[in-house]
């Protein structure tokens, strides 16, 4: 089976521009969730969507927002970018079956706003 | 709100040796699980071993195991044998049973030594 994937692996985006993130994960995983992750704040929720619907939602201002499809692909949009945007954005998915709660992760993409 | 502390910033074994990562975790609920990952250089986060808090039993995988102490909310991670590959950055993560998110601690960097 494929792993998750994310796409683009690597964007470099100016202040005030907007990106959006690609993740598709493995195959029979209808959940999505999204992370932050830069050397001072860690690794941080950013949200979780199952069945096209946002379930949970991080501590992040309304510039960050994302969607998820039928096939359970999921997108990220980052609005307005601001220099401490730079960050890795991981996606992973989720089984959800039979109590299996594990979540796996793509190889991210490394975002810099210049 | 749930928290995870890694309090070993950085640690360092030989070769073939056994190295234990420590992590603690505060929660209220009573349904939830237990996770290690590893992050390589540069490399893919990896799922390393998973405890389902209602089970008492220990989980192992090959090389690796934790101790599980629900009373005093203790999560560590033991790593026998420890070979070159080991090294990577391991974060300690929590999800709740009726939350969809992970919360992870700031991460342990351990680096095997030739």
């Amino acid at each position: 089976k494929a792993g998750v994937t994310q796409t683009p692996r690597y964007l470099i985006k100016t202040r005030g521009q907007q990106v959006t993130l690609s993740c598709s994960p493995i195959s029979g995983h209808r959940s999505v969730s999204w992370y932050q992750q830069t050397p001072g704040q860690g690794l941080q929720f950013l949200f979780e969507y199952f069945s096209e619907t946002q379930r949970n939602k991080g501590n992040f201002p309304g510039r960050f927002s994302g969607r998820q499809f039928s096939n359970s692909r999921s997108e990220m949009n980052v609005s307005t970018l601001e220099l401490g945007d730079s960050a890795l954005y991981l996606c992973a998915s989720t089984l959800l079956d039979r109590g299996n709660h594990e979540q796996y992760f793509g190889p991210g993409t490394r975002l810099t706003v210049t | 709100a749930q928290t995870v502390t890694q309090s070993q910033p950085e640690m360092s074994v030989q070769e073939a040796e056994t190295v234990t990562l420590s992590c603690t975790y505060d929660t209220s609920e009573s349904n939830y699980y237990l996770f290690w990952y590893k992050q390589p250089p540069s490399r893919q986060m990896i799922l390393v071993i998973r405890q389902e808090a209602y089970k008492q039993q220990n989980a192992t995988e090959n090389r690796f195991s934790v101790n599980f102490q629900k009373a005093a909310k203790s999560f560590s991670l033991k790593i026998s044998d420890s070979q070159l590959g080991d090294t990577a950055m391991y974060f300690c993560a929590f999800k709740g049973g009726s939350n969809y998110k992970l919360t992870f601690g700031k991460g342990t960097l351990l680096t095997v030594n030739p």
